[in-house]
């Protein structure tokens, strides 16, 4: 069974750092690219990251670019959002997701729970 | 980039009932499309993909038709389990941009 634990959400302050967790079982993580959307409270979807499964190529909503940086380790099945100069609009659920593909831009067919980033004075 | 336009943002309906919902892309994205279902407090789960391909495990009462710019969801009769916001993506190239979602109600 494909799990996705999210992981790393908290309250921060406008301007400050983050890195979010995604710890991946149940598939061969290295196999897959990944993804991270992203939920603001009583908002819709928004797409914000994608990675390839070898981390060579990466993409970015203009929403997060210059901001985020989406990482990946296969050693230890695990995907990373690393995000700096937040914004309370950066505010919301944020999900990991399975690609279904190693390479190309596909949708997502698994979802983690979600971690909640809180950015507040 | 690509927009993509969904219709109607909410909707009421009987159990029962033929469900369409619509999502219109602003650039033809062939088939790029997936469908997702949101029940409230609960993760995304993927319904369809390719526009039209059933994902594993969902309900046959769920389908999805179009290509190029416009398409559809439809539940062809409509169950209480059913309510939910649903929201389509393209996935051709990035950004991947979701729908604004639609809300289903019984």
């Amino acid at each position: 069974e494909v799990q996705l634990v999210e992981s790393g959400g908290v309250v921060v302050r406008p301007g400050g750092s983050l890195r979010l967790s995604c710890a991946a079982s149940g598939f061969t993580f290295r196999d897959y690219a990944m993804h991270w959307v992203r939920q603001a409270p009583g908002k819709g979807l928004e797409w914000i990251s994608f990675i390839t499964w070898d981390g060579v190529f990466t993409y970015y909503a203009d929403s997060v670019k210059g901001r985020f940086t989406i990482s990946r380790d296969n050693r230890k099945d695990s995907l990373y959002l690393q995000m700096i100069s937040l914004r309370p609009e950066d505010t919301g659920v944020y999900y990991c997701a399975k690609g279904n593909s190693s390479s190309s831009i596909r949708y997502s067919d698994h979802w983690g729970q979600g971690t909640l980033v809180t950015v507040s004075p | 980039d690509i927009q993509m336009t969904q219709s109607p943002s909410s909707l009421s309906a009987s159990v029962g009932d033929r469900v369409t919902i619509t999502c219109r892309a602003s650039q033809g994205i062939r088939n790029y499309l997936a469908w997702y279902q949101q029940k409230p407090g609960k993760v995304p789960k993927l319904l369809i993909y390719a526009a039209s391909t059933l994902q594993s495990g969902v309900p046959s009462r769920f389908s999805g038709s179009g290509s190029g710019t416009d398409f559809t969801l439809t539940i062809s009769s409509l169950q209480s389990e059913d309510v939910a916001t649903y929201y389509c993506q393209k996935y051709n190239s990035a950004p991947l941009t979701f729908g604004g979602g639609t809300k289903v109600e019984i």
